[in-house]
């Protein structure tokens, strides 16, 4: 079964450091970009960050670029989020996420985690 | 910076259509795809590359992208259908997420 787990989220105070992870199974890792995409509470869906197969390219949403560091270990099946200086508005879910298609980037979400819950509060 | 825009809510009664639209500059040029979101649980993709199902996707939901709209088409909706919708789509390196819309089945 393709199964993505997430884990790591915590109460954290404001500017302080977080690092989440993702671990995969059921398909090969290293064969596809992945993705992780944020739900504040009882808000919509925003895309975080993008890393691909082989770590080489990443992308960063505005909100978070230069605060936020996505790395992948695919020797681990693991996706992580390095998350620095945080704020009140990081508070949210945080979903990792497989691209369809293998090769491709900018993709459609086609396999999700449960989430894993970061709050950011003083 | 690129929006996707989608109506807060649409209501259908059970076995009608029901439309959720989605609404982009040149949204037409880009590949679209929609994720629905049932309370407590993680998205799932419905539509990927504007009109295609994944497999294990019911054959009622249906996909269009053309001009500056995407539409998500749920024919013969079921009260199963009732959740949040979000389409997607990709704009320079970014993904774009639409607002969302919820689908009440009343």
């Amino acid at each position: 079964e393709v199964q993505l787990v997430e884990s790591g989220g915590v109460v954290v105070q404001p500017g302080g450091s977080l690092r989440l992870s993702c671990a995969a199974s059921g398909f090969t890792l290293d064969d596809y970009t992945m993705y992780w995409v944020r739900q504040a509470p009882g808000k919509g869906l925003e895309w975080v960050s993008l890393i691909s197969w082989d770590g080489g390219s990443t992308d960063y949403a505005d909100s978070v670029k230069g605060r936020f560091t996505i790395s992948r270990d695919n020797s681990k099946n693991s996706l992580y989020l390095q998350m620095n200086s945080l704020r009140t508005e990081d508070t949210a879910l945080y979903y990792c996420a497989k691209a369809q298609r293998d090769g491709y980037n900018y993709d459609a979400f086609d396999i999700w985690g449960q989430g894993t819950m970061v709050t950011v509060s003083s | 910076s690129y929006e996707l825009t989608q109506p807060p809510s649409v209501s259908v009664s059970p076995g009608q259509t029901a439309s959720i639209t989605c609404s982009g500059d040149k949204l037409g040029d880009k590949y679209a795809c929609w994720y629905q979101q049932k309370p407590g649980q993680s998205p799932v993709l419905v539509i990927y590359q504007d009109s295609k199902r994944p497999s294990g996707i019911p054959e009622r939901f249906s996909g269009s992208n053309s001009g500056n709209t995407a539409t998500l088409t749920i024919s013969g909706t079921q009260p199963m259908d009732e959740a949040d919708y979000y389409c997607q789509a990709w704009d320079s390196s970014t993904g774009v997420f639409g607002g969302g819309t919820q689908l009440t089945v009343l």
